[in-house]
């Protein structure tokens, strides 16, 4: 069945340093791919997604491109902030409308 | 932006009583709404997904008849959790969605069974 595997937190980084948060993922098809954030006490917000092999989807200085090859989505951004500090999922869903599968999540805190 | 309101967004309950949890669609019609558990430091677990005015589609080793989902309305969803065990304890989080518009998501339910 489908899958998908992120690596284990806690992610601990200084501000600035450069953040990437490994994801692969297990499909029968084609699917889109998603990031989600969870900041504390809050409920999770789509953060970025890809919808075919070679997109790269990007927001708030977070990237990430659909590698089929590899079957990964890797998050990466340049310089983290404090305000990063949250806990990232990395998803999947096979068709438009479909459901998500979620990876476990990381956790990232971000020290001043 | 669109918005789902879920309510509460804490509850304590005594083993054995149930518990109703609701989720809102504030300014979208949510034809499809998802039912999610979460484990601390885990995943979110999807449990079931209804569309509105049809019985939920339960996914395999949720108990149905345990974790009652309504979905009257388009605005509307509603998880009872019946006879509650300490096992039950969790959070969940509802999100919904308008046909295949993006999806969103409640700020989730921490329930506590004593």
């Amino acid at each position: 069945g489908n899958s998908v595997t992120q690596m284990e937190g806690p992610v601990t980084l200084s501000e600035e340093a450069f953040l990437t948060i490994n994801c692969t993922y297990t499909a029968t098809g084609y699917p889109s791919l998603f990031w989600y954030v969870q900041y504390p006490g809050e409920g999770l917000q789509l953060l970025l997604k890809a919808t075919k092999a070679d997109d790269k989807g990007s927001n708030k200085g977070f990237e990430a491109t659909y590698r089929k090859e590899t079957t990964s989505f890797h998050l990466e951004k340049g310089s983290v902030q404090v305000s990063d500090s949250a806990v990232y999922f990395c998803a999947l869903s096979e068709n438009q409308g479909g459901k998500l599968i979620f990876g476990q999540g990381t956790e990232l805190s971000v020290k001043p | 932006g669109a918005v789902v309101s879920q309510h509460p967004s804490w509850v304590i309950c005594k083993s054995g009583t149930s518990v109703k949890i609701e989720c809102r669609s504030l300014d979208f019609q949510a034809t499809t709404m998802f039912w999610y558990r979460q484990f601390p430091k885990q995943s979110l677990m999807l449990m079931a997904t209804s569309n509105e005015g049809s019985k939920a589609t339960y996914e395999q080793g949720v108990e149905k008849d345990k974790f009652l989902i309504n979905h009257a309305s388009l605005t509307l969803s509603t998880l009872t959790v019946t006879s509650a065990h300490p096992e039950d304890s969790s959070f969940y989080i509802c999100s919904a969605r308008e046909y295949n518009s993006p999806l969103h998501f409640g700020n989730g339910t921490r329930l506590t069974v004593t």
